[in-house]
């Protein structure tokens, strides 16, 4: 079956340093998705992503963060000048465009 | 802003038992999904409903989306250990749109 990949799935980094999230959706999904689950939190939305561009983001989702899909098959999150309150899991999902979305198993992000 | 919350936060029961996990908004979903998560897993699709109303059966686990789409259920007959997870809603307010999450029901089978 189908899945969504995401790499790495642990990533350590310094605070203040950039970190880029990676994420291959499924095939013939057109819809893209970030999310982040802080440790013991609930699973919160950052954004969507269609037809090359942001289509809806979430108040989280400031100028510390940009997402891209740099080809046909990438679709990645990059968060500059990380912060300590920047440490979570993130997800990334897609979706046909009337399909529920699929996730990844997430990119543990630990910022020291 | 748009609120699911989810009840029991957790539940644990012995083996055979029944359970429901409930999932409630003020909103309107067009969509809801329910999603099983396992530790350092991502949520695993196991069902959405669309119609108000609606019921599907997933085996021993059956879900119910509301007349209103405010509000959905699951339960499980006869539990087991296996069923043992963290249990999550999500609803959507338009094809392609966010999903709104719940808070989780963790839930625990005891053999």
């Amino acid at each position: 079956e189908p899945e969504v990949t995401q790499t790495p799935s642990h990533q350590v980094t310094q605070m203040g340093q950039e970190v880029i999230l990676r994420c291959v959706p499924i095939s013939n999904h057109l819809y893209f998705y970030w999310y982040r689950q802080i440790l013991g939190q609930k699973v919160e939305f950052l954004v969507s992503f269609y037809n090359n561009e942001i289509s809806e983001k979430s108040e989280i989702f400031d100028d510390q963060f940009s997402v891209e899909r740099p080809d046909g098959s990438n679709f990645t999150l990059k968060i500059r000048s990380t912060k300590l309150e920047d440490s979570a899991m993130y997800f990334c999902a897609s979706s046909e465009s009337s399909g529920p979305q699929h996730f990844g198993d997430g990119t543990r992000l630990s910022i020291l | 802003t748009q609120l699911l919350e989810q009840s029991p936060q957790f539940l644990s029961i012995q083996e055979g038992e029944n359970l429901t996990v409930y999932c409630n908004s003020s909103s309107v979903f067009s969509s809801l999904q329910w999603y099983r998560q396992e530790p350092g897993e991502g949520p695993v699709l196991l069902v959405t409903v669309v119609t108000g109303g609606e019921v599907k059966k997933l085996k021993r686990l059956t879900f119910q989306f509301g007349d209103a789409r405010k509000d959905s259920s699951l339960h499980i007959t006869a539990a087991q250990p296996g069923d043992t997870g963290l249990y999550l809603c999500a609803g959507e307010r338009n094809a392609g749109n966010m999903l709104t999450f719940g808070g989780g029901t963790r839930l625990m089978v005891k053999p």
